[in-house]
């Protein structure tokens, strides 16, 4: 069964810094890749997500995700976070079975 | 839109009690699926449907049964709780198996 490897569990970071955190997952074959983020008390909600083509993608408030196939990645990247990004971070994969990391909670210091 | 919709919020649930989670979407989606999220574990998938008459069983999903008798419901049945299912459960639904799903605000769980 595929899985999902999130490799930081809790990142700490302060305003401005620039954000990476890293995804990847163990399927061979043809995968959709999600980033959903989960602000405090809140649902899940998609921040990106690749199904084909340029392998960089752009999100919500300024998030970006790049796609590398070779290293079965896709991690997501923001250059400057904000205080209102903290939130827990959980990437998705889907080959007609839908797979979460087990989630990267951000803090940002104001 | 209300989008996907869940019932109640928060319970709190003695052992051996049972009790149904309510989830409700309106955007026609054939898909829907329930979640339980556990600290530092992620989303374990517990059940899924794929349309109305249709489930089956995801990773985790002993302690629980559900069915699936419109597109737009997908009740999650706990028929004798045990702490163990204690947790925050999601639910979700989708156009495609492939497509993008959108969750619900989750229902809070606590079995003592």
């Amino acid at each position: 069964a595929q899985s999902v490897s999130q490799h930081n569990h809790h990142v700490i970071l302060s305003e401005a810094a620039s954000l990476e955190l890293g995804c990847n997952y163990s399927y061979g074959g043809t995968v959709n890749l999600f980033w959903y983020v989960q602000y405090p008390g809140q649902h899940l909600q998609l921040l990106l997500k690749y199904f084909s083509g340029d392998p960089l993608v752009k999100g919500i408030k300024g998030f970006e995700a790049e796609f590398i196939k070779s290293k079965f990645s896709f991690n997501l990247r923001k250059p400057s976070v904000q205080w209102s990004d903290t939130a827990e971070y959980f990437c998705a994969v889907n080959n007609n079975d839908m797979r979460f990391g087990a989630g990267t909670r951000l803090t940002v210091k104001p | 839109n209300a989008g996907v919709t869940q019932t109640p919020k928060f319970r709190i649930l003695k052992i051996g009690q049972s009790m149904t989670l309510q989830c409700a979407q309106d955007m026609n989606h054939n898909y829907m699926y329930w979640y339980r999220q556990d600290p530092g574990m992620g989303l374990k998938l517990i059940y899924y449907s794929v349309g109305a008459g249709i489930t089956d069983k995801g990773e985790v999903p002993n302690g629980y049964n559900v069915s699936r008798s419109t597109t737009e419901d997908f009740p999650l049945r706990l028929e004798l709780a045990a702490p163990s299912q204690t947790s925050v459960y999601f639910c979700a639904s989708t156009s495609g198996v492939m497509e993008t799903q959108y969750f619900g605000p989750g229902t809070r769980l606590l079995v003592l």
